[in-house]
């Protein structure tokens, strides 16, 4: 069974048209991190949600915003997109315990991924 | 600057060898190591996951850990084509911090 859901799978969009991609997850994380990926690279954090608490990457362009209305649903924003946002774009979760300053996260779980072009 | 480096291969080893994958991290404190196959167009799955000097084994699979040299590998053996894929290495930081870095991953090639 699906635990992290990414829709759509594959989003074509134009220039500059702003797109959402939506993931969510049946494993009650408190965790959720967007990954930007591009060919041969690494996937990249633009962001991450700690419950409720919104943690931006210093270098995520104001581009991309992302919202979390409850724990199971995170969705991504990319306003307006450029040729250079075309990628994979990765949700993933984890369940991450401890005190502020022993926080230890647990594995984390990938969803399958939507592949963004932009024409 | 957090680092984990990894070389970015192709590694081609033939079918029923021992494929060897290595990664190097800068954070001496870091306390958990993960390796994540990646098929391309796919996304992440993890295989391996090790906490404590020394070696763990899955199946095919042993992730082998030495923190004083800060250094993690993944070693599958009996290699089959079907392990051909993007290795990722990925560790968390230290001093609370719950996010990994990534290395960019290394290529296996397994050839019949």
């Amino acid at each position: 069974d699906a635990m992290v859901i990414q829709n759509p799978r594959y989003q074509v969009t134009q220039f500059g048209k702003p797109v959402t991609l939506s993931c969510s997850q049946t494993l009650n994380h408190n965790v959720m991190y967007w990954y930007q990926q591009k060919s041969s690279q690494a996937p990249k954090l633009l962001f991450h949600y700690y419950d409720k608490d919104f943690n931006n990457e210093a270098d995520t362009p104001d581009n991309f915003q992302s919202r979390r209305p409850n724990t199971s649903f995170c969705f991504l924003d990319i306003r307006s997109p450029g040729l250079g946002d075309a990628a994979m774009y990765l949700c993933a979760t984890s369940r991450v315990a401890g005190l502020a300053a022993t926080k230890v996260a647990d594995t984390q779980y990938f969803g399958p991924g939507t592949r963004l072009t932009v024409l | 600057q957090k680092e984990v480096e990894q070389n970015s291969g192709p590694l081609s080893v033939p079918e029923g060898a021992i494929a060897s994958l290595n990664c190097t991290y800068s954070d001496r404190g870091s306390q958990s190591f993960f390796w994540y196959r990646q098929y391309s167009g796919k996304s992440p799955e993890l295989i391996m996951f090790i906490y404590s000097n020394g070696d763990k084994e899955d199946g095919r699979f042993t992730a082998q850990l030495n923190k004083a040299s800060q250094y993690v590998s993944l070693l599958i053996r009996d290699s089959q084509p079907s392990d051909s894929a993007t290795y990722l290495c990925a560790v968390p930081s230290a001093g609370g911090s719950y996010i990994p870095t990534f290395g960019r991953g290394t290529s296996l090639i397994v050839h019949p």
